[in-house]
C-alpha cells in the first residue's frame, strides 16, 4: 500500500499570511492532484502535476511537484478566509491501476 | 459539461436496516466510477471502483456491495447496516486511462448516521 503523509494535519492563520503544505511519500507517482474541500461537500480539484520539478500557479497558491515525483508542496501567498477548508493530496500510481492514493489531508483555517 | 449527482444527501438509518446510494453522470460516456468512505472530514477511503458496467473491483472487505446497472449509474448497498458504517460517502468519476491521468471529480456526498 503506498501512502502519502500531508503536514501540518492542522493549521490556524491570520488573513494575509502565507502558508506551505506538504505532501510527501517514499513511493513514486506518476501524477498527483490536489484537492480543496469545504465542510458537507465534496473535495473539488485544484491542480494535477505531472512531471518531476513542475510548478503550477492558481492565482495565489503555487504547486510543485518533487524532482523525483515522491512529494509535493502547496504554497499560498496573502492567505483568505476563503482559502479555508481541507487540502488533500493524491497521488496516482504507474501501472494504470484507475485508483488515487490520498493523504489524509491538511485543515487550514484562516481567520479574518 | 459533465455533473455527478448524489442522493440522499442525507439518511439516518437504524442498525440491521438495508442500504441504497444512488450515484449518476451525466455529460461523458464510459467513465470510470468510484465509491469513497470519509471518516470524520479527513482521508479518503476508497471502497469501490469500476471502470464498466457490471464491473466491480472492491478494495475493502466489509458489508458494503456496489453494482454498476447503467454506463453512468453507480449504486452503493447494504443488507443490514453496522453503526461503523456511519460516514460521509462520496461517489467521483475520471476519464478512462488511456486518455488522460486519473484526475477524480467528485460528487456532493451523502452523509449516512446509523443509529
Amino acid at each position: 500500500t503506498q501512502l502519502l503523509e500531508q503536514s501540518p494535519q492542522f493549521l490556524s492563520i491570520q488573513e494575509g499570511e502565507n502558508l506551505t503544505v506538504y505532501c510527501n511519500s517514499s513511493s513514486v507517482f506518476s501524477s498527483l492532484q490536489w484537492y480543496r474541500q469545504e465542510p458537507g461537500e465534496g473535495p473539488v480539484l485544484l491542480v494535477t502535476v505531472v512531471t518531476g520539478g513542475e510548478v503550477k500557479k492558481l492565482k495565489r497558491l503555487t504547486f510543485q511537484f518533487g524532482d523525483a515525483r515522491k512529494d509535493s508542496s502547496l504554497h499560498i501567498t496573502a492567505a483568505q478566509p476563503g482559502d479555508t477548508g481541507l487540502y488533500l493530496c493524491a497521488g496516482e500510481e504507474g501501472g494504470s491501476n484507475y485508483k488515487l492514493t490520498f493523504g489524509k489531508g491538511t485543515l487550514l483555517t484562516v481567520n479574518p | 459539461s459533465q455533473t455527478i449527482h448524489q442522493w440522499p444527501a442525507t439518511l439516518v438509518q437504524p442498525v440491521g436496516s438495508p442500504l441504497s446510494l444512488e450515484c449518476t453522470v451525466e455529460g461523458t460516456s464510459n467513465p470510470n466510477l468510484y465509491w469513497y468512505r470519509q471518516a470524520a472530514g479527513r482521508g479518503l477511503q476508497l471502497l469501490f471502483y469500476s471502470v464498466g458496467i457490471g464491473q466491480i473491483s472492491s478494495e475493502v472487505p466489509q458489508n458494503l456491495s456496489a453494482s454498476r446497472p447503467q454506463d453512468r449509474q453507480f449504486i452503493l448497498s447494504s443488507k443490514k447496516l453496522l453503526l461503523s458504517d456511519s460516514g460521509f460517502y462520496l461517489c467521483a468519476w475520471s476519464v478512462p486511462r488511456d486518455r488522460t491521468y486519473n484526475e477524480q471529480f467528485f460528487g456532493p456526498g451523502t452523509r449516512l448516521t446509523v443509529l
